[in-house]
């Protein structure tokens, strides 16, 4: 089983649509949570970023988090084409620098 | 802030050459630096842990010497494909970690390497 699991889709919505993306994972020591979107070609750029459990809203985003569930989630309001991308989740625990990684869910937005 | 510079962001280069990716951090120090691989269509595998002043600390499977880290200044850390071959061809991305800065990471733009 990965430490981290995540649906790859991908996943095709309409533009105004809201989003939910979602990762499982299975180590409770992870502490930090965060999402990341990442354009074809391109490295990586953080969206969100949350420690421990609850809710975190920046714009059209909202991140969750539920430790005793060990689920996260990703939403965006108000789906736009240029969120098309591949949005990964990352996490990470208290007494390392190192993240570990989902395989990323590939989300497409058409107008 | 927190930006990480990665170049070149791509190069093609011969089989049996070798191949240097730079990855520096321009506006914090960073003394933990990451580097990925990512495979099309694939999350970043993470190859080694670069740590300023010390060796790199890589991951299982991954060749030290075939991937050689050097991470001799604070802003700076380099990748070298040494003797590299056609099934190096990849994306590599670095990362950079800012602890106290609410803690996260901040990624190079990848570097999209071809070996012919």
């Amino acid at each position: 089983q990965k430490e981290v699991e995540q649906d790859p889709g991908p996943l095709s919505v309409p533009e105004g649509a809201i989003v939910s993306l979602n990762c499982t994972y299975s180590n409770s020591a992870f502490q930090y949570f965060m999402w990341y979107r990442q354009y074809s070609r391109k490295g990586p750029e953080l969206l969100m970023y949350t420690y421990s459990s609850g809710n975190k809203e920046d714009g059209r985003f909202t991140a969750q988090v539920d430790k005793s569930s060990k689920y996260i989630s990703l939403f965006i309001r108000d789906s736009q084409p240029s969120d098309s991308a591949t949005y990964l989740c990352a996490m990470s625990g208290s007494n390392t620098d190192k993240l570990i990684f989902g395989t990323g869910t590939r989300l497409q937005v058409f107008p | 802030g927190a930006v990480v510079s990665q170049h070149p962001s791509w190069v093609i280069c011969k089989s049996g050459t070798s191949v240097k990716i730079e990855c520096r951090s321009l506006d914090f120090q960073a003394t933990t630096m990451f580097w990925y691989r990512q495979f099309p269509k694939q999350s970043l595998m993470l190859m080694a842990t670069s740590n300023e002043g010390s060796k790199a600390t890589y991951e299982q499977g991954v060749e030290k010497d075939k991937f050689l880290i050097n991470h001799a200044s604070l802003t700076l850390s380099t990748l070298t494909v040494t003797s590299a071959h056609p099934e190096d061809s990849s994306f590599y991305i670095c990362s950079a970690s800012y602890r106290g800065r609410g803690y996260g990471y901040t990624f190079g733009s990848g570097t999209r390497l071809t070996v012919v």
